[in-house]
């Protein structure tokens, strides 16, 4: 089945910089690629996804980037808050309704 | 739109006893529902996947027994922990995904479990 690996475990920034948090993920057939973000006891939060027929996408300070041949995504944050301090998951489907498999983790700590 | 519900947000329970969470989608139809388990600082586990009027689909190592999933219409799932143990205490998390939709789950704000 599908792998889905995260690092860093743990990203400490200053307020304003950026912080970027990279997935790599076991099976080609994934095409569907969502980005979470979970504050302490609550639920996830879809905060921006990809599809395999893009490279990139962006929202605002939040962008995603996918290298298909390399099997492996990124989640770029720019101009960092402290309200962006939580844990963020990636996550890797094989689409048409198939389930998500999540990686580790990243706890996103910015410092004001 | 697309909100979940979950209920309750928190129990408490001795060791041997049921426990039942339920798992609503509000305003959408969901024909697929998921189950996570979410033990502190660890990432979400899938433990079975729910299509409605089906049988659910377990992850290898979820015992079905022990954990009864039953999801009778296109808007409620449910997830019952049965004989209930200390080691069961999590944070348990539901998702649904709307009928038509491609991809996208829409997850429930979770039910803590302590199991005493």
């Amino acid at each position: 089945g599908e792998n889905v690996e995260q690092h860093p475990s743990t990203l400490s920034v200053q307020e304003g910089d950026s912080a970027v948090i990279k997935c790599t993920y076991s099976d080609s057939a994934s095409n569907y690629f969502p980005w979470y973000k979970q504050e302490l006891g609550k639920r996830p939060q879809l905060i921006i996804d990809i599809r395999s027929n893009v490279g990139e996408k962006k929202d605002q300070r939040i962008a995603v980037t996918l290298n298909k041949t390399a099997k492996h995504f990124s989640l770029h944050i720019t101009e960092t808050q402290p309200e962006d301090s939580a844990v963020y998951f990636c996550a890797a489907s094989m689409g048409a309704g198939n389930k998500l498999t999540f990686g580790g983790g990243t706890r996103v700590l910015v410092k004001p | 739109g697309a909100v979940v519900s979950q209920h309750p947000s928190r129990v408490i329970c001795k060791s041997g006893t049921s426990v039942k969470i339920e798992c609503r989608s509000l305003d959408f139809q969901a024909t697929t529902m998921f189950w996570y388990r979410q033990f502190p600082k660890q990432s979400l586990m899938l433990m079975a996947t729910s299509n409605e009027g089906s049988k659910a689909t377990y992850e290898q190592g979820v015992e079905k027994d022990k954990f009864l999933i039953n999801h009778a219409s296109l808007t409620l799932s449910t997830l019952t922990v049965t004989s209930a143990h200390p080691e069961d205490s999590s944070f348990y998390i539901c998702s649904a995904r709307e009928r038509g939709s491609y991809n996208e789950q829409f997850f429930g704000p979770g039910t803590r479990l302590t199991v005493l």
